[in-house]
């Protein structure tokens, strides 16, 4: 059984440019959250997809925007880069309201 | 939506040593998750545990949803349990700040 698995690992992007991350949630998860994590922080709330519809919302931009597709795996954009989104972004799955499972992560450079 | 804090910040051991990380909650809760953050940044499930105590070898967790806190204990810890412990509230995405362990041989 495959778990999360996100797309590209490693990604360097210069800044206006626009960026699509990919995950593919572990089977039988209908639930796609996504995360931002800056280095030496915590984890931070992008958005939640459930149904192909975005569920919840943290506090980030409408630059970015996200996609869930019929077999539940999903993708985040991220328009006009600023150095600022340097990050590594994470992917989780669950049932809803369930454990949450997580993939490796992409990791993006904006120069 | 809920805060979660998590405490010590920084902890050093040497091998051998035990450990207790805690996280703290500003309302009570239904579910929470442990998580270990590897050095290459994945995030490895340690616990889901709503209430109650549960063992999993070394690690063992214990959370008081009433009084809104949880614990992660840590036994006998080798160098390989370093790096950073994350507690996670799933149900309002919120994640605290993270503990970061250094285990020292």
């Amino acid at each position: 059984d495959a778990g999360v698995t996100q797309s590209p690992t490693h990604l360097i992007k210069t800044r206006g440019q626009q960026v699509t991350l990919r995950c593919s949630p572990k089977s039988g998860h209908d639930t796609v959250s996504w995360y931002q994590q800056a280095l030496g922080q915590g984890p931070q709330f992008i958005f939640q997809y459930y149904e192909e519809e975005e569920r919840q919302r943290g506090n980030f931009p409408d630059r970015f925007s996200g996609h869930q597709f019929p077999n539940y795996s999903s993708e985040l954009n991220v328009n006009a880069l600023l150095l600022g989104d340097s990050a590594l972004y994470l992917c989780a799955s669950s049932v809803t309201g369930g454990e949450l499972f997580f993939g490796e992560g992409s990791r993006l450079t904006v120069l | 939506g809920i805060q979660v804090e998590q405490s010590p910040p920084d902890l050093i051991l040497q091998e051998g040593a035990n450990s207790t990380l805690r996280c703290n909650f500003s309302d009570s809760v239904n579910n929470l998750q442990w998580f270990h953050q590897n050095p290459w940044g994945q995030l490895i499930n340690l616990f889901y545990i709503p209430s109650g105590t549960k063992q999993n070898g070394r690690l063992s967790a214990t959370t008081v949803a009433t009084e809104r806190y949880s614990l992660l204990y840590i036994s006998s810890s080798q160098t390989t349990d370093s790096g950073v412990y994350f507690c996670a509230y799933p149900k309002d995405m919120r994640f605290g700040a993270g503990t970061r362990l250094t285990v020292k041989p």
